[in-house]
C-alpha cells in the first residue's frame, strides 16, 4: 500500500518553543494532506486540510497562528506548533490523499508524539 | 448529533468468534466509507473501504453498507487476539475530508 512517513515520531520540547513535524508521501503525489490530533482514548480530530501551493483550511477552534501548516510540494506538508504549551502535548497524525482520482483512499502517517514540558 | 457514531465498547469477543461493529452516519450525500484499525499508541491503518450498497469481503473482514439506512458495519470472522484494537469508522465528506467516529474498542479473549 501507499506509504506516508512522519518525522519525528517522538519529540519533547520546552514550553514556549516551536516544533516542526514533517509529513511525506513516499510513493505518490498528494495534492491534499490532512492533520489530525488525538488525545489519549479519544478519536481523531481533524485540525486542518493542507492543499499544495495554497493556504491551509483550518477547522473551527484551531488557531491557525499557533499551528502553522505549509504544503510546499506534492509530497511534503509540515505542521509547526508555535509557542508550545503542555496542553499541546498530543499525538499528531497526518494523512495524504493520492492525486490519482481513481481512488478515494486516504493513507495515514505513523504519527508523532509531542510532549511539551 | 454527531456526524459519525459508533458504540465505544469495549466489545468483548471470544477467540474464533465473529465480531460485529456498527457505524451510523448523518450525511446522506456520503459516498465513501472506510474502516480503520488503530492499536494503542499507533496511527490508524486502513482495513477496508466500501462504496456500494451490499457486502464486500476481504479475508476475514466483511464490510456491509446500507445507504438507505445510513449505516455501515464491519464483521471480523475467526477473531484473533491480534484483532484487539480500536476500530474507527470513517465517512468521506467533501474534498476527501474524512469524518471519524469515536471508535469501538474490541477485545478478543483467548
Amino acid at each position: 500500500g501507499a506509504v506516508v512517513s512522519q518525522h519525528p515520531s517522538r519529540v519533547i520540547c520546552k514550553s514556549g518553543t516551536s516544533v516542526k513535524i514533517e509529513c511525506r508521501s513516499l510513493d505518490f503525489q498528494a495534492t491534499t494532506m490532512f492533520w489530525y490530533r488525538q488525545f489519549p482514548k479519544q478519536s481523531l480530530m481533524l485540525m486542518a486540510t493542507s492543499n499544495e501551493g495554497s493556504k491551509a483550511t483550518y477547522e473551527q477552534g484551531v488557531e491557525k497562528d499557533k499551528f502553522l501548516i505549509n504544503h510546499a510540494s506534492l509530497t511534503l506538508s509540515t505542521l509547526t506548533v508555535t509557542s508550545a504549551h503542555p496542553e499541546d502535548s498530543s499525538f499528531y497524525i497526518c494523512s495524504a490523499r493520492p492525486q490519482d482520482p481513481s481512488g478515494n483512499t486516504i493513507y495515514f502517517g505513523e504519527g508523532s508524539w509531542l510532549t511539551v514540558v | 448529533q454527531k456526524e459519525v457514531e459508533q458504540n465505544s465498547g469495549p466489545l468483548s469477543v471470544p477467540e474464533g468468534a465473529i465480531a460485529s461493529l456498527n457505524c451510523t452516519y448523518s450525511d446522506r450525500g456520503s459516498q465513501s466509507f472506510f474502516w480503520y484499525r488503530q492499536y494503542s499508541g499507533k496511527s490508524p491503518e486502513l482495513i477496508m473501504f466500501i462504496y456500494s450498497n451490499g457486502d464486500k469481503e476481504d479475508g476475514r473482514f466483511t464490510a456491509q453498507l446500507n445507504k438507505a439506512s445510513q449505516y455501515v458495519s464491519l464483521l471480523i470472522r475467526d477473531s484473533q487476539p491480534s484483532d484487539s484494537a480500536t476500530y474507527l469508522c470513517a465517512v468521506n465528506g467533501s474534498w476527501g475530508k474524512l469524518q471519524f467516529g469515536a471508535g469501538t474498542q474490541v477485545v478478543v479473549t483467548p
